[in-house]
Protein backbone atom coordinates (compact mmCIF):
# COMPACT_ATOMS: atom_id res chain seq x y z
CA UNK A 1 0.00 0.00 0.00
CA UNK A 2 1.18 3.30 -1.02
CA UNK A 3 1.97 5.90 1.97
CA UNK A 4 -0.16 8.83 0.23
CA UNK A 5 -3.04 7.66 -2.28
CA UNK A 6 -5.34 9.90 -3.99
CA UNK A 7 -8.41 9.16 -5.82
CA UNK A 8 -6.95 7.90 -9.39
CA UNK A 9 -9.09 10.12 -11.75
CA UNK A 10 -9.19 11.17 -13.99
CA UNK A 11 -11.82 13.72 -13.06
CA UNK A 12 -13.74 15.88 -15.39
CA UNK A 13 -15.81 18.34 -14.06
CA UNK A 14 -18.02 21.43 -16.19
CA UNK A 15 -16.79 25.17 -16.35
CA UNK A 16 -18.28 27.03 -12.78
CA UNK A 17 -18.42 23.50 -10.81
CA UNK A 18 -16.65 22.71 -7.55
CA UNK A 19 -14.22 19.62 -8.31
CA UNK A 20 -13.40 17.87 -5.46
CA UNK A 21 -9.52 16.21 -4.97
CA UNK A 22 -9.07 13.38 -2.17
CA UNK A 23 -6.17 11.96 -0.88
CA UNK A 24 -5.21 9.07 1.90
CA UNK A 25 -2.23 8.55 4.02
CA UNK A 26 -1.05 5.53 6.11
CA UNK A 27 1.69 7.20 8.23
CA UNK A 28 -0.12 8.82 11.53
CA UNK A 29 3.05 10.62 12.13
CA UNK A 30 2.26 12.76 9.33
CA UNK A 31 2.25 16.47 10.52
CA UNK A 32 1.57 18.01 6.98
CA UNK A 33 -0.02 18.33 3.76
CA UNK A 34 0.46 19.77 0.28
CA UNK A 35 -0.65 20.23 -2.85
CA UNK A 36 0.65 20.60 -6.03
CA UNK A 37 -0.08 21.53 -9.09
CA UNK A 38 1.26 20.11 -12.55
CA UNK A 39 0.65 21.15 -16.27
CA UNK A 40 1.76 19.12 -18.65
CA UNK A 41 5.51 18.98 -18.91
CA UNK A 42 5.95 21.83 -16.28
CA UNK A 43 7.14 21.20 -12.66
CA UNK A 44 5.06 20.84 -9.82
CA UNK A 45 3.75 24.27 -8.32
CA UNK A 46 2.49 24.79 -5.01
CA UNK A 47 -1.40 25.36 -3.93
CA UNK A 48 -1.28 25.56 -0.44
CA UNK A 49 -0.38 23.44 2.48
CA UNK A 50 -1.80 22.54 5.65
CA UNK A 51 -1.10 21.61 9.31
CA UNK A 52 -4.21 21.82 11.24
CA UNK A 53 -7.30 19.89 11.58
CA UNK A 54 -10.09 21.83 9.92
CA UNK A 55 -10.08 23.89 6.55
CA UNK A 56 -7.97 26.17 5.01
CA UNK A 57 -8.75 29.02 2.28
CA UNK A 58 -6.87 30.33 0.04
CA UNK A 59 -9.60 32.29 -2.73
CA UNK A 60 -11.23 29.69 -4.96
CA UNK A 61 -8.97 26.57 -2.97
CA UNK A 62 -10.03 25.04 0.03
CA UNK A 63 -7.90 22.16 1.55
CA UNK A 64 -9.43 20.25 4.31
CA UNK A 65 -7.61 17.62 6.82
CA UNK A 66 -8.99 14.95 9.08
CA UNK A 67 -6.15 13.43 11.13
CA UNK A 68 -8.68 11.09 12.73
CA UNK A 69 -9.65 9.97 9.46
CA UNK A 70 -6.79 10.34 7.70
CA UNK A 71 -7.43 12.26 5.10
CA UNK A 72 -6.81 15.05 3.02
CA UNK A 73 -9.07 16.85 0.00
CA UNK A 74 -8.88 20.32 -2.14
CA UNK A 75 -11.89 21.88 -3.21
CA UNK A 76 -12.08 24.25 -6.08
CA UNK A 77 -14.69 26.22 -6.52
CA UNK A 78 -15.96 27.96 -9.64
CA UNK A 79 -13.44 25.76 -11.43
CA UNK A 80 -12.27 27.15 -14.88
CA UNK A 81 -10.52 25.54 -18.12
CA UNK A 82 -7.41 26.70 -16.77
CA UNK A 83 -7.56 24.71 -13.47
CA UNK A 84 -7.31 21.69 -15.94
CA UNK A 85 -4.23 19.97 -14.58
CA UNK A 86 -2.42 17.07 -12.30
CA UNK A 87 -3.06 17.22 -9.36
CA UNK A 88 -0.39 16.13 -6.30
CA UNK A 89 -1.35 15.53 -2.65
CA UNK A 90 1.53 15.09 -0.48
CA UNK A 91 2.37 14.14 3.12
CA UNK A 92 5.60 15.56 5.44
CA UNK A 93 6.66 14.50 8.99
CA UNK A 94 6.65 11.05 10.60
CA UNK A 95 8.92 8.84 8.76
CA UNK A 96 9.17 11.22 6.12
CA UNK A 97 10.92 13.73 8.19
CA UNK A 98 12.04 16.39 6.18
CA UNK A 99 11.17 14.79 2.94
CA UNK A 100 7.58 15.00 1.07
CA UNK A 101 5.59 11.68 -0.06
CA UNK A 102 3.59 12.25 -3.14
CA UNK A 103 0.68 10.54 -4.35
CA UNK A 104 0.71 9.53 -8.14
CA UNK A 105 -1.59 12.42 -8.78
CA UNK A 106 -5.13 13.21 -10.26
CA UNK A 107 -5.25 14.50 -13.32
CA UNK A 108 -8.35 17.22 -13.42
CA UNK A 109 -10.04 18.19 -16.67
CA UNK A 110 -12.35 21.63 -16.60
CA UNK A 111 -14.43 21.54 -20.01
CA UNK A 112 -16.51 24.65 -20.98
CA UNK B 1 15.67 34.97 -13.24
CA UNK B 2 14.39 31.70 -11.64
CA UNK B 3 15.04 30.97 -8.37
CA UNK B 4 16.08 27.03 -9.00
CA UNK B 5 17.68 26.12 -12.45
CA UNK B 6 17.89 22.97 -14.26
CA UNK B 7 20.75 22.04 -16.90
CA UNK B 8 19.93 20.75 -19.61
CA UNK B 9 16.36 21.24 -20.23
CA UNK B 10 16.57 18.43 -22.53
CA UNK B 11 18.74 15.43 -23.21
CA UNK B 12 18.91 12.47 -25.83
CA UNK B 13 21.76 9.60 -24.47
CA UNK B 14 23.00 6.45 -25.40
CA UNK B 15 22.65 3.42 -23.44
CA UNK B 16 25.93 3.03 -21.73
CA UNK B 17 26.78 6.69 -21.35
CA UNK B 18 27.67 8.60 -18.17
CA UNK B 19 25.48 12.11 -17.77
CA UNK B 20 24.97 14.24 -15.52
CA UNK B 21 21.82 16.80 -14.16
CA UNK B 22 23.13 20.23 -12.64
CA UNK B 23 20.70 21.68 -10.78
CA UNK B 24 21.38 25.40 -9.08
CA UNK B 25 19.02 27.39 -6.70
CA UNK B 26 19.14 31.23 -5.83
CA UNK B 27 16.79 30.85 -2.64
CA UNK B 28 19.51 30.39 0.05
CA UNK B 29 17.95 26.87 1.00
CA UNK B 30 20.00 24.10 2.39
CA UNK B 31 17.26 21.55 1.65
CA UNK B 32 18.06 19.69 -2.07
CA UNK B 33 16.34 16.69 -3.53
CA UNK B 34 16.27 14.80 -7.18
CA UNK B 35 13.20 13.35 -8.21
CA UNK B 36 11.94 11.29 -11.58
CA UNK B 37 8.68 11.36 -13.27
CA UNK B 38 7.28 8.63 -14.90
CA UNK B 39 3.69 8.68 -16.03
CA UNK B 40 1.29 7.42 -13.84
CA UNK B 41 3.95 7.14 -10.63
CA UNK B 42 4.01 10.43 -9.44
CA UNK B 43 7.19 12.00 -8.35
CA UNK B 44 9.79 9.25 -6.53
CA UNK B 45 12.80 10.27 -4.61
CA UNK B 46 16.13 9.34 -6.01
CA UNK B 47 18.72 11.28 -3.00
CA UNK B 48 18.49 14.18 -0.79
CA UNK B 49 20.70 16.55 0.93
CA UNK B 50 19.97 18.60 3.90
CA UNK B 51 23.33 20.33 3.90
CA UNK B 52 26.46 20.04 2.00
CA UNK B 53 27.84 17.55 4.03
CA UNK B 54 24.78 15.22 4.02
CA UNK B 55 23.54 13.26 1.42
CA UNK B 56 20.82 10.58 1.60
CA UNK B 57 19.82 7.96 -0.67
CA UNK B 58 16.03 7.85 -1.40
CA UNK B 59 13.45 5.28 -3.06
CA UNK B 60 14.95 4.46 -5.95
CA UNK B 61 18.81 5.33 -5.79
CA UNK B 62 20.25 2.34 -7.48
CA UNK B 63 21.72 3.55 -10.83
CA UNK B 64 22.22 6.91 -9.57
CA UNK B 65 24.71 9.09 -7.82
CA UNK B 66 25.10 12.60 -6.61
CA UNK B 67 27.36 15.34 -5.60
CA UNK B 68 26.42 18.43 -3.14
CA UNK B 69 29.42 20.72 -5.02
CA UNK B 70 28.02 24.31 -2.77
CA UNK B 71 24.91 24.89 -1.04
CA UNK B 72 23.75 26.09 -4.12
CA UNK B 73 24.59 23.34 -6.74
CA UNK B 74 23.15 19.36 -6.11
CA UNK B 75 24.18 17.44 -9.34
CA UNK B 76 22.63 13.82 -10.19
CA UNK B 77 24.78 11.25 -12.48
CA UNK B 78 23.71 8.75 -14.46
CA UNK B 79 26.94 6.53 -14.56
CA UNK B 80 25.83 3.99 -17.16
CA UNK B 81 22.39 5.39 -18.62
CA UNK B 82 20.01 2.27 -19.51
CA UNK B 83 16.49 2.74 -21.11
CA UNK B 84 14.69 2.32 -18.19
CA UNK B 85 16.41 5.86 -16.65
CA UNK B 86 14.14 7.81 -19.54
CA UNK B 87 11.93 10.15 -17.51
CA UNK B 88 11.42 13.68 -16.32
CA UNK B 89 13.86 14.41 -13.68
CA UNK B 90 13.31 17.32 -11.18
CA UNK B 91 15.09 18.86 -8.59
CA UNK B 92 13.42 20.81 -5.37
CA UNK B 93 14.73 22.94 -2.53
CA UNK B 94 13.50 23.41 1.26
CA UNK B 95 14.26 25.76 3.94
CA UNK B 96 13.45 23.89 7.19
CA UNK B 97 12.99 27.01 9.03
CA UNK B 98 10.50 29.06 7.20
CA UNK B 99 6.60 28.41 7.58
CA UNK B 100 5.52 25.26 6.26
CA UNK B 101 8.72 24.30 6.68
CA UNK B 102 8.70 20.93 3.99
CA UNK B 103 7.49 23.00 1.11
CA UNK B 104 9.62 22.09 -1.69
CA UNK B 105 10.46 24.56 -4.86
CA UNK B 106 10.76 22.74 -8.15
CA UNK B 107 12.98 23.18 -11.07
CA UNK B 108 11.74 23.35 -14.49
CA UNK B 109 12.77 19.66 -14.78
CA UNK B 110 15.22 18.09 -17.20
CA UNK B 111 13.60 15.66 -19.95
CA UNK B 112 15.99 12.51 -20.40
CA UNK B 113 16.05 10.07 -23.29
CA UNK B 114 18.24 6.94 -23.41
CA UNK B 115 18.01 5.25 -26.05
Amino acid sequence: QKEVEQNSGPLSVPEGAIASLNCTYSDRGSQSFFWYRQYSGKSPELIMFIYSNGDKEDGRFTAQLNKASQYVSLLIRDSQPSDSATYLCAGAGGTSYGKLTFGQGTILTVHP
Amino acid sequence: DADVTQTPRNRITKTGKRIMLECSQTKGHDRMYWYRQDPGLGLRLIYYSFDVKDINKGEISDGYSVSRQAQAKFSLSLESAIPNQTALYFCATSDPLRQGADTQYFGPGTRLTVL
